[in-house]
C-alpha cells in the first residue's frame, strides 16, 4: 500500500457526461500530480498541485480540470467526455516539490466512456 | 519540455537471462531518473532510482546506469525471474518553476518465460 488512495476504482459513464476522481495523497505530502495511461501512450503527465496551488501543467485538455484542497486532497474533473477519454487515471504524491524524490503513486481510476 | 524515449517496447527472454531497457532524455536539467514496475492491474512502484551526481547503482539483481553526457541511462536485470514480468517505465525528473515532474518513457513489457 503507498498510502496514496484513489476513488473509485472503476468509473462507467457516457459521452458528454462529467466525472470527478478523487485522490488522497500520502501523509505529509504536499505535491500532488494527475497521469493517464492509454494503452499505448504510457504515462502521460497532466497536471501538480503543491501546497493548493497549481504548480505544472502537461497535456491536460481544456476539458479537463483539477483542485488541491486545505486538506490536500485533490479532484480532476473530467468533463464532456468522449470515447478516447476512456483510460486509467493515476494520482501520484511527494514530498515538498518533488525534487530528487519518488512519486507515489495510487491504485488509479479506470475510466471507461461509452 | 522534456522528452523521454524508451527502448524496445517489448522484450522476451529466458529464465535466468539478463535484460536490459534503455532510455535517452532530451533536457540536460534533468537530475532524477527514477525506474518503475507495474505489474498488470497494478499500480506503477519504485525499483531503483538514480540521481545525476552519480554513474552506476545497484539493488541485488538490479542496476541502473547513467551517462549524462550522452543523455541516456538503463536498467540492468539479472537472472531474470518469471515474477520480474511487468511493464517497466523509466523517468527522467527535472525542475520547473520551482517544481519537479517525472516524465515517463512509454514502457517496455518484459516477459520472463520460465
Amino acid at each position: 500500500d503507498s498510502g496514496v488512495t484513489q476513488t473509485p476504482k472503476h468509473l462507467i459513464t457516457a459521452t458528454g457526461q462529467r466525472v470527478t476522481l478523487r485522490c488522497s495523497p500520502r501523509s505529509g505530502d504536499l505535491s500532488v500530480y494527475w497521469y493517464q495511461q492509454s494503452l499505448d501512450q504510457g504515462l502521460q503527465f497532466l497536471i501538480q498541485y503543491y501546497n493548493g496551488e497549481e504548480r505544472a501543467k502537461g497535456n491536460i485538455l481544456e476539458r479537463f480540470s483539477a483542485q488541491q484542497f486545505p486538506d490536500l486532497h485533490s479532484e480532476l474533473n473530467l468533463s464532456s467526455l468522449e470515447l478516447g477519454d476512456s483510460a486509467l487515471y493515476f494520482c501520484a504524491s511527494s514530498v515538498g516539490t518533488g525534487r530528487n524524490t519518488e512519486a507515489f503513486f495510487g491504485q488509479g481510476t479506470r475510466l471507461t466512456v461509452v | 519540455g522534456e522528452n523521454v524515449e524508451q527502448h524496445p517496447s517489448t522484450l522476451s527472454v529466458q529464465e535466468g537471462d539478463s535484460a536490459v531497457i534503455k532510455c535517452t532524455y532530451s533536457d540536460s536539467a534533468s537530475n532524477y531518473f527514477p525506474w518503475y514496475k507495474q505489474e498488470l492491474g497494478k499500480r506503477p512502484q519504485l525499483i531503483i532510482d538514480i540521481r545525476s551526481n552519480v554513474g552506476e547503482k545497484k539493488d541485488q539483481r538490479i542496476a541502473v546506469t547513467l551517462n549524462k553526457t550522452a543523455k541516456h541511462f538503463s536498467l540492468h536485470i539479472t537472472e531474470t525471474q518469471p515474477e520480474d514480468s511487468a511493464v517497466y517505465f523509466c523517468a527522467a525528473t527535472r525542475g520547473t518553476g520551482g517544481s519537479y515532474i517525472p516524465t515517463f518513457g512509454r514502457g517496455t513489457s518484459l516477459i520472463v518465460h520460465p
